[in-house]
């Protein structure tokens, strides 16, 4: 069975800090997802991760894959306040032609003035 | 472009009631769809997946079935709700092409069962 562990799971940060969040899985896999959830809403696609090595950049966020390791990391870089909201990391594995998500259980991120 | 329909937006029901949710997705054929469920604001289960017209797999033993009548259609359901059955429910979908895709979400269901 493959699990997703994402730490931490609550973060609290102050605007213009940097921090990581990490997604450590347990089984072979090299296709990874993070996606990014408001209060209240749905889930919106950030990054699509698919090799080892993979680096993607979006503003203030960049997502890295290590599939030797199993783990992928999601860096903030001088937070501000819009970016506040629960990260998911998402593993994909294949149930022969079905391809089907593990999450991790997500890091909620509350950026403070 | 795709686009994905989730409804209701927001269901109250009482413990033993039926349950109907429904999913549409436009713009694309042959969609891989998905149900989850989202307890307490956190983490997602799969429910249900489906890779076509009445093909439907079950990833959890519970409460729910769901059904796939037409290509974009996909619905969950219930004969008799329980009040575990409360939270928010996504349906996704993607589709398999040359690269891999993220799955897309609908706006989600919030089922709070009373």
């Amino acid at each position: 069975e493959l699990k997703v562990e994402q730490n931490p799971l609550f973060l609290s940060m102050q605007e213009g800090k940097n921090y990581t969040i990490y997604c450590n899985y347990s089984t072979t896999s090299d296709r990874l997802y993070w996606y990014r959830q408001d209060p209240g809403k749905s889930l919106e696609s950030l990054f699509v991760l698919l090799s080892n090595g993979a680096v993607k950049q979006e503003g203030r966020l960049m997502a890295s894959l290590d599939t030797k390791a199993r783990l992928s990391t999601l860096h903030i870089t001088a937070a501000v306040h819009d970016l506040s909201a629960t990260y998911f990391c998402a593993v994909e594995y294949s149930g022969g032609s079905n391809y089907k998500l593990t999450f991790g259980k997500g890091t909620l991120l509350t950026v403070n003035p | 472009s795709q686009t994905i329909h989730q409804w209701p937006a927001t269901l109250v029901q009482p413990v033993g009631s039926p349950l109907s949710l429904e999913c549409t997705v436009e713009g694309t054929s042959n969609p891989n769809l998905y149900w989850y469920r989202q307890a307490a604001g956190r983490g997602l289960q799969l429910l249900f997946y489906s890779v076509g017209i009445g093909q439907i797999s079950s990833e959890v033993p519970q409460n729910l079935s769901a059904s796939r009548p037409q290509d974009r259609q996909f619905i969950l359901s219930s004969k008799k709700l329980l009040l575990s059955d409360s939270g928010f429910y996504l349906c996704a979908w993607s589709v398999l092409g040359a690269a891999p895709q993220p799955q897309h979400f609908g706006d989600g269901t919030r089922l709070s069962i009373l």
